[in-house]
């Protein structure tokens, strides 16, 4: 059984360009949730998505949004990027709500 | 809001040896869950176990085992017979329960874990 595929795994992006993230959760998920972790603030919380409509939402400015895909498949958007948005981001899906199995996550490097 | 504290940065191991990592919380809910998190230099973040508050009994899986005490607000894990493959940064996690609250984790800052020979 595949698990949580994010694509892709390195980017470099140059500040105010925006940048777009992909997950494909397990088959038969359709919960997807995104994490921002750096060194800084560790692992934050972005957004869940679930059957297709935001269903939680982090501390995060209006740059950062998502969407889910009737297939589940879920894409994060990062608009004007600035430094401080250089991060691993991890995407989790989940079947139920109780347990999240994360992606190898994308490393974000904004330059 | 929940908060979840990991006061141990870093631990050292030697191999076979047992090791226990720390977590406190904060939350006023009774219908919650706790995790603790593997995070290896690959960066992918493995589910080690998972304890649901309405439990009373703690969660064991294989060589690792936790400690939850509900009342004190802790939750600490236990790695026994530690191999080489431990070695990774551990996060405790907090889960609300409730339809709607699916993999809205609350992490704590992690614990670098090194297994040493």
């Amino acid at each position: 059984k595949a698990g949580v595929t994010q694509t892709p795994r390195y980017l470099i992006k140059t500040r105010g360009q925006q940048v777009t993230l992909s997950c494909s959760p397990i088959s038969g998920h359709r919960s997807v949730s995104w994490y921002q972790q750096t060194p800084g603030q560790g692992l934050q919380f972005l957004f869940e998505y679930f059957s297709e409509t935001q269903r939680n939402k982090g501390n995060f400015p209006g740059r950062f949004s998502g969407r889910q895909f009737s297939n589940s498949r879920s894409e994060m958007n990062v608009s004007t990027l600035e430094l401080g948005d250089s991060a691993l981001y991890l995407c989790a899906s989940s079947l139920v709500d109780t347990e999240a199995f994360f992606g190898q996550g994308t490393r974000l490097t904004v330059v | 809001a929940q908060t979840v504290t990991q006061s141990q940065p870093e631990m050292s191991v030697q191999e076979a040896e047992t090791v226990t990592l720390s977590c406190t919380y904060d939350t006023s809910e009774n219908n919650y869950y706790l995790f603790w998190y593997k995070q290896p230099p690959s960066r992918q973040m493995i589910l080690v176990i998972r304890q649901e508050a309405y439990k009373q009994q703690n969660a064991t899986e294989n060589r690792f085992s936790v400690n939850f005490q509900k009342a004190a607000k802790s939750f600490s894990l236990k790695i026994s017979d530690s191999q080489l493959g431990d070695t990774a940064m551990y996060f405790c996690a907090f889960l609300l329960g409730g339809v709607g609250t699916a993999s809205k984790l609350t992490f704590g800052t992690g614990t670098r874990l090194q297994v040493t020979l």
